[in-house]
């Protein structure tokens, strides 16, 4: 069946940049989503990309695809305490399916 | 103010016992869906529903209930809740079940433990 992979941890210092990887298997991906989860808290849609995309560029988040090798990543510009959390990656061909959950740990 | 409601936050029980984890929204979404999140497996879907008394099995239904009587509420129940079914839980809903910027909106969950 379809699948999504992440890695389970990142860390990294406050104001340099964080880049989250995911691959995944559906080649009839047509959205893929980045979610974060704060603790305590539920899932909020950070951002998408339609894939057809390459690239999409939304303030302090850049989206890369490649969709031949079926990567996404989720790279955070700056990163600053309040960007700790869990990263999902998401994809949708017939239906949504998660990754693991990237936790984002930040450093002063 | 849009949002996904669940109750109870917290929930500890004994095997056997029989529970109902409440999911409401007030944003009159036809999609909704259960979701577990257990660590290292990420989110998997339970069961959802396309819209009032429109349910379906996700990836891993078994050991669960749900019905959809009105279009707001979808209970996820456990008739005979076993202590693998210790997770954190989400509800969510969604205008319509697939579409590119269909944001799903999720509940802040709900952490169950089966002694």
């Amino acid at each position: 069946g379809e699948d999504v992979e992440q890695s389970l941890f990142l860390s990294v210092r406050e104001g340099d940049s964080s880049v989250i990887n995911c691959t995944y298997t559906d080649s009839s991906s047509t959205y893929l989503y980045w979610y974060k989860q704060e603790p305590g808290a539920g899932l909020q849609l950070l951002t998408y990309i339609f894939s057809n995309m390459d690239m999409k560029q939304d303030q302090r988040l850049t989206v890369l695809l490649n969709k031949k090798d079926k990567h996404l990543s989720l790279r955070i510009a700056d990163t600053q305490t309040g960007d700790s959390a869990i990263y999902f990656c998401a994809e949708r061909g017939g239906k949504l399916i998660f990754g693991q959950g990237t936790e984002l740990s930040v450093k002063p | 103010e849009a949002q996904v409601t669940q109750n109870p936050r917290y929930l500890i029980t004994v095997t056997g016992k029989k529970l109902t984890v409440t999911c409401s929204q007030n944003m009159n979404h036809e999609y909704m869906s259960w979701y577990r999140q257990d660590p290292g497996l990420g989110l998997r879907q339970i069961y959802y529903s396309m819209n009032v008394e429109v349910t379906d099995k996700g990836d891993v239904p078994e050991g669960y209930k749900v019905s959809r009587k009105e279009k707001r509420n979808f209970p996820l129940i456990l008739e005979s809740p076993s202590p693998n079914q210790t997770s954190l839980y989400f509800c969510a809903s969604s205008s319509h079940a697939s579409g590119s910027t269909d944001t799903q909106y999720f509940g802040p969950g709900t952490r169950l433990t089966v002694l």
